[in-house]
């Protein structure tokens, strides 16, 4: 069973907000991940850390922000959320070594 | 055109019946990852693999190299098993992952 954890896994906000996506692990993996999905679509990285004051943007071009300032958590935030950011993000990280991932539950967001 | 290819897009079988779902990979891999995601949304990572063939349960993963091509197979299809089946190449590290759009599975009683 994974332990890595994705919260909230619902939020619905008015436009303008500011949001914070938490994910915590408990694996001690350095390398975690961000993606976001649409409904139907496939996963695409938008931010990456290979541990601690380490992190790159992703494939995907993303209005979003994360940090890493602990091994075992990294959140992401929209300062200002827009109906455009309305969308599944799922957090991830992988064991060292084998590369094998795990997912966390992922965090539906609906901006109105 | 997707660097993943994926097929069918949707399948539905009956209970026990033998299902193969085909991923297609036009990059150089290291590995090949193939993902469950069930309708609450959260994946579960069910098979690793650069080469040769993995199983697990009723849960069979191939992987061809050199046809660029790899086959998940799931023996006796239970309800549960229904789902969408993620195929994601890896040119490097997990960061250099590129996924497949998914098939998704029905399995009827």
């Amino acid at each position: 069973e994974a332990d890595i954890y994705q919260t909230p896994r619902y939020l619905v906000i008015g436009t303008g907000k500011k949001i914070t996506l938490e994910c915590s692990q408990t694996m001690g993996h350095d390398k975690m991940y961000w993606y976001q999905q649409d409904p139907g679509m496939e996963l695409h990285l938008i931010h990456y850390s290979y541990g601690v004051n380490s992190t790159e943007k992703g494939d995907l071009s993303s209005e979003s922000t994360v940090s890493r300032i602990r091994t075992e958590h990294f959140p992401l935030t929209l300062e200002s959320a827009r109906p455009s950011h309305t969308s599944q993000y799922l957090c991830a990280s992988s064991r060292q070594g084998t590369g094998e991932l795990f997912f966390g539950e992922g965090s539906r967001l609906t901006v109105l | 055109k997707n660097e993943v290819e994926q097929s069918p897009q949707n399948l539905t079988a009956q209970e026990g019946e033998f299902i193969t779902i085909n991923c297609s990979y036009s990059v150089g891999i290291s590995a090949l990852h193939w993902l469950q995601q069930h309708p609450g949304g959260g994946i579960v990572s069910l098979f690793m693999l650069s080469s040769g063939k993995k199983k697990h349960g009723r849960l069979i993963a191939t992987i061809n190299i050199q046809e660029k091509h790899s086959s998940l197979h799931i023996t006796a299809s239970h309800p549960r098993d229904s789902a969408v089946y993620i195929c994601a190449a890896s040119t490097g590290t997990a960061s250099k992952l590129t996924f497949g759009t998914g098939t998704r599975l029905q399995v009827t009683l």
